[in-house]
């Protein structure tokens, strides 16, 4: 079974410029989520869909962050413009939802660097 | 208030011996679900072992055990006989807020991170 996979593995970005990171879920995964990893910290949630609606994006820095799930698999996440308290990793993971004990699969995430 | 409180920032164990990290979590929930994860340098983070809030015995998963104390609200992870591929950060996380038809958050910590040496 694939696993959760994340495009680009790296990105170094000047402030103020725009970036946009890619994953594609488990296939079947109807819940799709996007963390941001500050270094030294654990994952903070950005924003999770079902399917292609957003369930939860309340920590989501909307005036710079975007992000879409078409068809209810691929997900786009954006930032435009960025600063440098964006650098981070940003690391997407899928779930089939069954219920508490539902497991998160991650991928291996984004690095971006905002200089 | 933080709902995830890992306090250790490093470990250290040897090879072969048994290593706990150590979890605290504040909820008013009577439902929820807690985690360990491991993430390894690659930055994958891979989920460990799962314990829920009405479980009533300790989650096991091969080497990995979890010692829940409800009263306390701890939920420590147990790694028996060490090997050098532990060598990780591991989070434990939080799942509160059920409800029915929706997906709920999950909260991570801040982790620790283990070396296992020789």
């Amino acid at each position: 079974e694939a696993g959760v996979a994340q495009s680009p593995r790296y990105k170094i970005i000047e402030k103020r410029q725009s970036v946009a990171f890619w994953c594609n879920p488990i296939s079947g995964h109807a819940t799709l989520y996007w963390y941001q990893q500050i270094l030294g910290q654990g994952p903070k949630l950005l924003i999770q869909f079902q399917n292609n609606g957003v369930v939860d994006d309340s920590q989501l820095p909307k005036d710079r962050f975007s992000a879409e799930r078409l068809k209810g698999v691929d997900s786009t996440l954006k930032i435009q413009p960025a600063k440098l308290e964006d650098s981070a990793v940003y690391l997407c993971a899928s779930s089939l939802f069954r219920g508490f004990n539902e497991k998160l699969f991650f991928g291996s995430g984004t690095q971006l660097s905002v200089l | 208030a933080q709902k995830i409180t890992q306090t250790q920032p490093g470990m250290f164990v040897q090879e072969k011996e048994a290593v706990t990290l150590d979890c605290t979590y504040d909820t008013s929930d009577q439902s929820y679900g807690l985690f360990w994860y491991k993430q390894p340098s690659s930055g994958e983070m891979i989920f460990l072992i799962y314990q829920g809030s009405y479980d009533e015995q300790n989650a096991t998963e091969g080497r990995y055990s979890l010692n829940f104390q409800k009263a306390r609200k701890s939920a420590n992870l147990v790694i028996s006989a060490s090997q050098l591929g532990d060598s990780a950060m591991y989070f434990c996380a939080m799942r509160e807020g059920f409800k029915a038809g929706t997906a709920s958050k999950l909260t991570f910590g801040t982790g620790t991170r283990l070396q296992v040496t020789l």
